[in-house]
């Protein structure tokens, strides 16, 4: 079945170790988009890309880096500049990331990696 | 700049009786909004979205919205609501005025519903 795998579902880190999340789509969905959810604080939206070998900042980029070296994956990793970096985080996806393209395109969602740091 | 608000952090309804959640917005132009619900330690799904025509949209699970572009909301709405609804709620809002790298979907904070049996 189509969709979006994110992995590992829980991860623990210990302070000033780099971590990456993996997400991966076969929907053949050209935009994909990484969250960060915080109780009470929503989604945040932290890295987004719109296209292979592009992507942009979000409102909260400071301490993650990713990149989108092949359509179907666009891996986040949380650096040890991340002072806050114990979170759930969203990976998704959406049919059409450029300008122009009649499609509304909502977004489809992973299940998910909670990330813990000790 | 585009933005979400979801006045209420959490709404409790007794089991058959109707429910809202409501969600205001600001884009520059006219804007897609979509819905989603979040169960625990889940993933968001799709609820319903609206992008033009009839301000009153249908979704999944017997949920609807209504479009008020006067008072820029869309609240989401149930007729007679069920225990199983009972989740985290996100409305999120898309600018189609934006062009490509600027082009990206917003949140609210998300309201908690419970249903009360």
């Amino acid at each position: 079945d189509g969709g979006i795998t994110q992995s590992p579902k829980y991860l623990f880190r210990k302070e000033g170790q780099n971590v990456t999340l993996s997400c991966e789509q076969n929907l053949n969905h050209d935009a994909m988009y990484w969250y960060r959810q915080d109780p009470g604080q929503g989604l945040r939206l932290i890295y987004y890309s719109q296209i292979v070998n592009d992507f942009q900042k979000g409102d909260i980029a400071e301490g993650y880096s990713v990149s989108r070296e092949k359509k179907e994956s666009f891996p986040l990793t949380v650096t040890s500049a991340q002072k806050n970096p114990t979170a759930f985080y969203l990976c998704a996806s959406r049919r059409s990331g450029l300008a122009g393209d009649s499609n509304t395109g909502e977004l489809f969602f992973g299940e998910g990696s909670r990330l813990t740091v000790l | 700049a585009q933005s979400v608000a979801q006045p209420e952090d959490q709404v409790n309804v007794a089991e058959g009786n109707p429910l809202t959640v409501k969600c205001t917005y600001s884009v520059s132009g006219n804007p897609y909004l979509f819905w989603y619900v979040q169960y625990p330690n889940r993933g968001l799904q799709f609820l319903l979205k609206y992008i033009t025509g009839d301000n009153l949209v249908k979704g999944s699970y017997g949920f609807e919205a209504e479009f008020n572009k006067s008072q820029t909301s869309f609240h989401l709405k149930k007729p007679s609501a069920l225990v199983s609804d009972s989740a985290l709620y996100f409305c999120a809002v898309r600018d189609p005025m934006r062009q490509n790298r600027d082009d990206k979907i917003i949140f609210g904070k998300g309201t908690r519903l419970h249903i009360l049996p």
